[in-house]
Formats: structure tokens, C-alpha cells, sequence
């Protein structure tokens, strides 16, 4: 079955601990992202690829890291310096949209970091 | 900077009660919709989307919205709900050219049915 899976569901850090959330796609979907979702404020994004070797910031990158040596992976590391780490984080994918429309996100299950 | 504000963020109702969830966008140009769901302990999935064309646009489950390009808005209706539409429910919109596919949600609706 195609999809996005990540891992692990659920860990726990310790301050100043930096940790690396993995997400792998078999969707052969070009782009790739993160987003943070806390309750009451929904989907914030992170970072996002849109092609190998290449990435880019999005609303919240303070903290975060990413890297995108292969179509299929997208690993997000949590740094100490991210202020207040713990919540859901979800990666999704997407097929390179055609010109003039944007495309459906599909969405891993999540992974949910605890800062101790 | 373009935003997305959902109405409400706690909703419950009885099962066969009908249901619209409302969505507010802030930006002017071309947009594309959507309107994702989050079931208890599942991923997140599309429910549906709007590109162009009808502005009433059907999903799954039963589920339509309607886009009114004056009012900004794309609200989530449904005739009747069931008990496992219970879920978090999220807007989305990215701009229709060049924006890529950088989603921009809402903070989401939770939906709870009661049978």
C-alpha cells in the first residue's frame, strides 16, 4: 500500500536533548512538509521540499532543521533551541501541482514528541 | 498575511441534526479550498476540495461546501449527521498560482455526535 509513514508515534526528550522525527513516502510524490499541530491553533507549517536537495522555511522554522537527500525521505530534527517542542507533528506529501491549481495534501499519522 | 478562521471550535449535535461548519479566508486573489477531516486516531484526510468551476462542491461521506468568492468563504454543510462523523475538521487554502501546495489551516473544528 502507498503512504507516508512516520516514526516513532510517540517520544519523550529531555531539555536540550535534539531529536529526529522520520518521515518516508512511497507515494513518489515530489514534494514533502511539516507541520506542527497544537490544540486551538491547527496546522502551523514548518518546512517543506518541493525537490531533492532543496527546502525551504515555512511559518514556524525557528528550531527546526530538515534535510532531503532522497525523494522518499524527509526527516525533521527538533532542536534544543525550539522554545516549546512538545506536540503532534504530521508530514505530508504531494504530487507536483499542475500550473495554476495546488494539490491534495496526504498526510502521515503523526508522531507526538513530549519534552520532559 | 493571508489567514484562514474557522467559527467554531467545538461543535455537538444530535444524530440526523444538520450541520455547517464555517470557513473564512483573508486573501483576494485566486484560491484553491479544501476542507480536510481527522477522525479519532487517524491521519488526516481530504473531505473535498474546490479548484474552480461549481462553487457547490460534494466530498465523501456526504458531506458539500459551498465556496462564495464575495463573502471569502467556504462553509462544510451536511443534511445529516451520524454518529461517526465525529472528528476534527479543518479548512485549508493556498493560493491558486504559484503558491504551491503550502497550505495554510484554520485552528479546526472538533464535531462531537451524539446517537
Amino acid at each position: 500500500d502507498g503512504g507516508i509513514t512516520q516514526s516513532p508515534k510517540y517520544l519523550f526528550r529531555k531539555e536540550g536533548q535534539n531529536v529526529t522525527l522520520s518521515c518516508e513516502q512511497n507515494l513518489n510524490h515530489d514534494a514533502m512538509y511539516w507541520y506542527r499541530q497544537d490544540p486551538g491553533q491547527g496546522l502551523r507549517l514548518i518546512y517543506y521540499s518541493q525537490i531533492v536537495n532543496d527546502f525551504q522555511k515555512g511559518d514556524i522554522a525557528e528550531g527546526y532543521s530538515v534535510s532531503r537527500e532522497k525523494k522518499e525521505s524527509f526527516p525533521l530534527t527538533v532542536t534544543s533551541a525550539q522554545k516549546n517542542p512538545t506536540a503532534f507533528y504530521l508530514c505530508a506529501s504531494s504530487m507536483a501541482p499542475s500550473a495554476g491549481r495546488g494539490g491534495e495534501l496526504f498526510f502521515g499519522e503523526g508522531s507526538r514528541l513530549t519534552v520532559l | 498575511a493571508q489567514s484562514v478562521s474557522q467559527h467554531n471550535h467545538h461543535v455537538i449535535l444530535s444524530e440526523a441534526a444538520s450541520l455547517e461548519l464555517g470557513c473564512n479566508y483573508s486573501y483576494g486573489g485566486t484560491v484553491n479550498l479544501f476542507w480536510y477531516v481527522q477522525y479519532p486516531g487517524q491521519h488526516l484526510q481530504l473531505l473535498l476540495k474546490y479548484f474552480s468551476g461549481d462553487p457547490l462542491v460534494k466530498g465523501i461521506k456526504g458531506f458539500e461546501a459551498e465556496f462564495i468568492k464575495s463573502k471569502f468563504s467556504f462553509n462544510l454543510r451536511k443534511p445529516s449527521v451520524q454518529w461517526s462523523d465525529t472528528a476534527e475538521y479543518f479548512c485549508a487554502v493556498n493560493r491558486g498560482a504559484g503558491g504551491y501546495n503550502k497550505l495554510i489551516f484554520g485552528a479546526g473544528t472538533r464535531l462531537a455526535v451524539h446517537p
